[in-house]
């Protein structure tokens, strides 16, 4: 199984300032057909999962453009540019490659 | 607008078998692919399986001799079967869709919690 890797799995940030949260994968998460099946979602606080970015730079719909994926292979990084108090939760970082799908541990953002 | 719904028994006792189902609606489920996801409370997520909805399932390898997942495009419903459960099977249980250009699990059911226990 791939094994995916986060970093940090705490994040106090003031609002308004950026954050960034990385994910390592055990191998390339990069498809002959060009794209990185990395996939981060955000999971609020008593809600289900939501889909931020998709083909690790692709942001889903309806996603502030304050969320920014990048990366390549086995590195990936989820970027917010200024973090606001609805963006509190825990991001989870997955790989779509091959079965089984894996999870990263999870990072949970707070508010200082 | 696609919304996904999760029903089942809360409560299950140890060594039967957890039985789930998700009926989805504003859309077909034909042409996609559906997945099975949980999540232990206050832990992280573990993908089950999913399966086309033409009925083509793949399953992780931790639960394949367990599970079984189904489908019944003409009711709209996707169905779990995890037998010879333990407290370890006790999660929150989402199903999820993935969507046409690889955007996989953009719609996600607001998850039902099973408990197993005696």
């Amino acid at each position: 199984d791939i094994v995916m890797t986060q970093s940090p799995l705490s994040l106090p940030v003031t609002p308004g300032e950026p954050a960034s949260i990385s994910c390592r994968s055990s191998q390339s998460l990069l498809h002959s057909n060009g794209y990185n099946f990395l996939y981060w979602y955000l999971q609020k606080p008593g809600q289900s999962p939501q889909l931020l970015i998709y083909l690790g730079s692709d942001r889903a719909s309806g996603v502030p453009d304050r969320f920014s994926g990048s990366g390549s292979g086995t590195d990936f990084t989820l970027k917010i540019s200024r973090v606001e108090a609805e963006d509190v939760g825990v991001y989870y970082c997955m790989h779509a490659l091959q079965a089984p799908y894996t999870f990263g541990q999870g990072t949970n953002l707070e508010i200082k | 607008q696609v919304q996904l719904q999760e029903s089942g028994p809360g409560l299950v006792k140890p060594s039967e078998t957890l039985s789930l189902t998700c009926t989805v609606s504003g859309d077909s489920m034909s042409g996609y692919y559906w997945s099975w996801i949980r999540q232990p409370p206050g832990k992280g997520l573990e993908w089950i399986g999913y399966i086309f909805y033409s009925g083509s399932a793949t399953y992780s390898p931790s639960l394949k001799s367990r599970v079984t997942i189904s489908v019944d495009a003409s009711k709209n419903q996707l169905s779990l079967e995890l037998n010879s459960v333990t407290a370890a099977d006790t999660a929150f249980y989402y199903c999820a869709r993935h969507s046409h250009g690889f955007k996989v699990f953009d719609y996600w059911g607001q998850g039902t919690l099973a408990t197993v226990s005696s």
